[in-house]
């Protein structure tokens, strides 16, 4: 039962246009979602979040936008550039679960081509 | 200014032996997570510790998994008898405490291949 999902595997976009990167969830009770981004032999970094309270944060290039009732999340880089490429994950967690432990999504790999 | 470290980096054994992974979370985290990370696919929660309480064990896929943690400090994942299908990287992360607006701080992973 895949509760996140990144329906895209990849995605490639010129520098300086817009990246975005989607994501769904079907568990009602994440309140809270992540982008994570990871390089090739190295962790997950934390990009930026939302709380289910919002439906937009803005972070420089990154912003997320959380669309509750359909269960569904963007991140948007804009202008993207060639160190951007990397894989994204989206995650979610949910105040009740122990931990809050992240939930993730399988990833999206962005190529951002110079 | 150490982050989140692992080790080994990378692990390769036979089907069948016990392997143990070691990870060193960051100074003063009180929250500790195992995740593992197959390959093309996204990373699926282990155990989760929390100071001295009893770590939540309840995405461990099997008693061949288990996991210990000392204290606030160092955390070993140990698989029992290995099968090819526990091949992935396993990822250690750490908070300053739960809480879904804490930031988890990942380390770079254990890269296990069993053959």
């Amino acid at each position: 039962d895949q509760q996140v999902k990144q329906n895209s595997p990849s995605l490639s976009v010129q520098e300086g246009r817009i990246s975005i990167l989607n994501c769904d969830y079907t568990n009602s009770m994440f309140d809270y979602f992540l982008w994570y981004k990871k390089y090739p032999a190295e962790g997950p970094t934390f990009l930026i979040s939302i709380s289910s309270i919002k439906d937009k944060n803005e972070d420089g290039r990154f912003t997320v936008f959380l669309n509750k009732s359909a269960k569904h999340l963007s991140l948007h880089i804009v202008p993207s550039q060639p160190g951007d490429s990397a894989v994204y994950f989206c995650a979610a967690s949910a105040r009740e679960t122990s931990g809050s432990r992240l939930t993730f999504g399988e990833g999206t790999q962005l190529t951002v081509n110079p | 200014g150490a982050g989140v470290s692992q080790s080994p980096s990378n692990k390769v054994t036979e089907k069948g032996k016990d392997v143990e992974l070691r990870c060193d979370p960051i100074s003063g985290h009180t929250a500790l997570y195992w995740y593992r990370q197959r390959l093309g696919q996204g990373l699926e929660f282990l155990i989760y510790f929390q100071g001295n309480s009893a770590p939540d064990k309840s995405g461990l896929p099997s008693d061949r998994f288990s996991a210990e943690r000392t204290g606030e400090s160092v955390s070993t994942l140990t698989i029992q008898r290995t099968q090819q299908e526990d091949s992935a990287v396993y990822l250690c992360a750490s908070s300053f405490q739960p809480g879904t607006s804490n930031e988890q701080f990942f380390g770079p992973g254990t890269r296990l291949t069993v053959l």
